[in-house]
């Protein structure tokens, strides 16, 4: 019963470089979701998606990339780091449009 | 069109109460409570839909005041557990858009 999955955990990049964050769920979720935690900011909502083929900007697109291929998977890609992308990533799946939201264990990213 | 959450932080010993507040300056579907222990992902206490209903979880309860775009989150004769950071979670949309937008948190410490 794995939930949502995120991988990798932890990550260090340099300035410019790319990365993928995976994200699965195995809970036949529709709804999919991208957060980003930084102190005293709480979680602000990056990209979502209401089902495979469709995705929508959150509060704080910039910087990033998504595409749902799957109900299962949604990645989340950053095309060119930048240190304003350090942070907890956050992804989370739920059944309905408005019904609870389950998180994966985060991803730690470091941007030098 | 995030929620705020008041207070910051609250200090308690174990056994007394607290209130941690919810506000928004649009009209809401729904509002999620959830906590997050340091360290670890957030997890789901309760969900209130418009209607102002209030919903009960063990010693922790909320309400919904649909007029107001407030909810409350009720920590009652508090345990050392109740520690963490709560959220509170938005959606303007309905059953079927779930663009969820989260409070900054409010920092909840028991002491013995």
């Amino acid at each position: 019963n794995a939930g949502v999955t995120q991988t990798p955990k932890f990550q260090v990049l340099k300035t410019g470089q790319s990365m993928t964050l995976q994200c699965a769920q195995d809970m036949n979720h529709e709804y999919m979701s991208w957060y980003r935690q930084d102190p005293g900011m709480g979680l602000r909502l990056i990209h979502y998606s209401v089902g495979a083929g469709i995705t929508d900007q959150g509060e704080v697109p910039n910087g990033y990339n998504v595409s749902r291929s799957t109900t299962e998977d949604f990645p989340l890609r950053l095309l060119s780091a930048a240190p304003s992308q350090t942070s907890v990533y956050f992804c989370a799946s739920s059944y309905g449009g408005a019904g609870e939201l389950f998180f994966g264990e985060g991803s730690r990213l470091t941007v030098l | 069109q995030q929620p705020v959450q008041s207070p910051q932080a609250v200090i308690l010993r174990e056994g007394e109460d607290a209130v941690i507040n919810c506000s928004s300056s649009k009209a809401l579907y729904s509002v999620h409570w959830y906590r997050q222990k340091h360290g670890e992902a957030p997890v789901f206490l309760m969900i209130l839909l418009k209607g102002g209903e209030q919903k009960g979880h063990e010693k922790i309860s909320a309400s919904f005041n649909e007029k107001k775009q407030q909810s409350s989150l009720y920590l009652t004769a508090s345990q050392l557990s109740y520690s963490g950071t709560y959220f509170c979670g938005t959606a303007l949309g309905d059953y079927n858009n779930n663009d969820m937008r989260f409070g900054a948190g409010t920092r909840l410490t028991v002491k013995p």
